[in-house]
């Protein structure tokens, strides 16, 4: 079945700093990935939709500036969290759909990001 | 925006017992998606419901979506402690191209 891999499974980094998350599809080719950020106990809030070759759509309240999405190939979309804050803390999970019709096929989804700034 | 509001919250039931847990959207759905995701894990997908009215049936589990297409359930029956995890509903528009996804219910089983 379809996989998607994202890494790293848990990163603990300073305040300031910037963290990359990658998520790649294993074994089928992912023109759009869409990324979630799910706090504890609560539900998945899409964060932005990244398109292979071209510019991420962001969903609103969610600052372009600072999660940057890079979605260089068909098999990978990074997230990057620049100048992270505490509050940035939070589990992060990728997800790609291997249909062909992206927006009526299944979503597969990475095993996620713990990310806690300090 | 699209709203897609899932209840109850939380359930704990014993070993045996069945469990229910319902989505109801704020506008007309092309298709709803179920996903569940154990403790410390990724949503993995269950089941796809396109059309108005369909019920699916995979072992223990039952999906239905409304006639209205804008609300759908989970049943599952004679719940086991596998059975354990949350379960997301995520519906899509008919112009969206965006899954909206409920709070999520918390199953827990006693067994």
């Amino acid at each position: 079945g379809a996989v998607v891999s994202q890494h790293p499974s848990w990163v603990i980094c300073k305040s300031g700093t910037s963290v990359k998350i990658e998520c790649r599809s294993l074994d089928f080719q992912a023109t759009t990935m869409f990324w979630y950020r799910q706090f504890p106990k609560q539900s998945l809030m899409l964060m932005a939709t990244s398109n292979e070759g071209s510019k991420a759509t962001y969903e609103q309240g969610v600052e372009k500036d600072k999660f940057l999405i890079n979605h260089a190939s068909l098999t990978l979309s990074t997230l990057t969290v620049t100048s992270a804050h505490p509050e940035d803390s939070s589990f992060y999970i990728c997800s790609a759909s291997s249909g062909a019709d992206t927006y009526n096929s299944p979503l597969h989804f990475g095993n996620g990001t713990r990310l806690t700034v300090t | 925006g699209q709203q897609v509001m899932q209840i109850p919250q939380y359930q704990h039931v014993q070993e045996g017992e069945d469990f229910t847990t319902y989505c109801n959207s704020s506008t007309t759905l092309s298709n709803i998606q179920w996903y569940k995701q154990r403790p410390g894990g990724h949503p993995v997908f269950l089941i796809q419901l396109v059309k108005s009215g369909e019920v699916k049936k995979q072992k223990r589990l039952t999906f239905q979506f409304g006639e209205a297409k804008k609300n759908s359930s989970l049943h599952i029956t004679a719940t086991q402690t596998t059975d354990v995890g949350t379960y997301f509903c995520a519906g899509r528009t008919e112009y969206g191209n965006k899954l909206v996804f409920g709070a999520g219910t918390i199953l827990r089983v006693k067994s």
